[in-house]
């Protein structure tokens, strides 16, 4: 069935310096990647998404880059700050309102 | 954005009660929602698609007979977890597609429910 695989399981960093977070998916017709972040005991926040259209999009300091043929997509925080510390899950879907499939998550610490 | 409610927000009962969790699109119709599962420090994990006017599709190793779903309108869905037993106790979030009808991609989350069953 649909996998999602994402790494690292945590991940330390200064504050300022960038975290880059990987998943890959094995069901070649999803389309659809978003990326939430997950503070301890609150949802999960949409924080950027990426369609199969599109190999790169950046809002601000986060950016996601997408390689169809590898089936991977990456997430990139740079000049992090320790609000930026939680738990952020990729995810893939088929699109169009369908089910999304997680990734098993990253817990980011940004040391000050 | 769209705003996606549940409740309610913390429950413990006692084994073998059932519980009966909420999800509310609050501006915007849906006609498919999402019922999760998540442990403490693990991932999400998909337990059923609940559909508008129709059965919930499970996943798999999902029983339906112990959670039950009911999409009746185009802004609730609600998960009851029947005869409950302390290995239900989790944290259940459900999300729905913003645009409704109309079909997006873009999921929103509720809250989350945390059941505690004693």
């Amino acid at each position: 069935g649909e996998n999602v695989e994402q790494h690292p399981s945590t991940l330390s960093v200064q504050e300022g310096d960038s975290a880059v977070i990987k998943c890959t998916y094995s069901d070649s017709a999803s389309n659809y990647f978003p990326w939430y972040k997950q503070e301890l005991g609150k949802r999960p926040q949409l924080i950027i998404d990426i369609r199969s259209n599109v190999g790169e999009k950046k809002d601000q300091r986060i950016a996601v880059t997408l390689n169809k043929t590898a089936k991977h997509f990456s997430l990139h925080i740079t000049e992090t700050q320790p609000e930026d510390s939680a738990v952020y899950f990729c995810a893939a879907s088929s699109g169009q309102g369908g089910k999304l499939i997680f990734g098993q998550g990253t817990e980011l610490s940004v040391k000050p | 954005g769209a705003v996606v409610s549940q409740h309610p927000s913390r429950v413990i009962c006692k084994s073998g009660t059932s519980v009966k969790i909420e999800c509310r699109s609050l501006d915007f119709q849906a006609t498919t929602m999402f019922w999760y599962r998540q442990f403490p420090k693990k991932s999400l994990m998909l337990m059923a698609t609940s559909n508008e006017g129709s059965k919930a599709t499970y996943e798999q190793g999902v029983e339906k007979d112990k959670f039950l779903i009911n999409h009746a309108s185009l802004t609730l869905s609600t998960l009851t977890v029947t005869s409950a037993h302390p290995e239900d106790s989790s944290f259940y979030i459900c999300s729905a597609p913003f645009g409704g009808l109309a079909r997006t991609d873009t999921q929103y989350f509720g809250p989350g429910t945390r059941l505690t069953v004693l």
